[in-house]
């Protein structure tokens, strides 16, 4: 069964708008949470990641926040640019062995 | 210049023809994976090895094989039992441990076979 649990498959959001996608997991012992992109034909790079003794975590325009209780967390992309198209997944793992992946969000930003 | 380099980037073969995909990294960490990525099915790990001459079967480990004899190398072998092997295929590597598991993608290598 899927670990990890991604919505929305597909997201359209305006130029300047706010992107957000969201994940929950089950295993409780998940211990980080990384989000990664991926451009057509590419492997997907790491974006931004948290653990889960953090509720937040801002790097430039991209926000993770973390819901321990509710076993969620999401993707906040702040001023969305046409750049920012692309697809976008979620993973969990323990202690950095087997990663856990969403299946991904398709994001197209319109101009 | 640091990274993971996989080749080739695009491969064909016949079916019934086993084919090995290559993987190296210079990160010099301990950890390295295999995923297929189809659409719409996000990555599904197919092997992975935490240290070198040792390895563990993933999610989808049946049709495939890998080797792991030196640190910066990690193969993946098609085989001519994989019922479905046209995907993208990705590499990782993560140091675990030291609190960082940042995992690293190479660029991938698109099989199709036909």
């Amino acid at each position: 069964q899927q670990q990890v649990k991604q919505s929305p498959q597909s997201l359209i959001v305006q130029k300047g708008g706010i992107s957000i996608i969201n994940c929950a997991y089950e295993n409780t012992a998940f211990d980080y949470f990384p989000w990664y992109q991926q451009f057509p034909g590419k492997g997907p790079a790491l974006l931004i990641a948290i653990r889960p003794d953090v509720s937040e975590k801002k790097e430039g325009r991209f926000t993770i926040s973390f819901n321990k209780s509710a076993k969620q967390f999401s993707l906040h992309i702040m001023d969305s640019q046409p750049g920012d198209s692309a697809t976008y997944f979620c993973a969990a793992s323990i202690l950095g062995n087997q990663f856990y992946f969403g299946t991904g969000t398709s994001l197209t930003v319109i101009p | 210049d640091g990274g993971i380099t996989q080749s080739p980037k695009y491969l064909f073969r016949k079916e019934g023809q086993n084919v090995t995909l290559s993987c190296e990294q210079n990160l010099n960490h301990d950890a390295m994976y295999w995923y297929r990525q189809d659409p719409g099915q996000g990555l599904r790990l197919i092997y992975y090895s935490q240290i070198v001459n040792d390895f563990q079967k993933g999610d989808i480990a049946e049709g495939y094989s890998v080797s792991r004899e030196k640190k910066e190398s990690f193969p993946l072998t098609v085989t001519s039992a994989q019922k479905n092997p046209t995907a993208f295929y990705l590499c990782a590597s993560s140091n675990f441990g030291g609190g960082t598991n940042e995992q690293y993608f190479g660029p991938g290598t698109r099989l199709t076979v036909t």
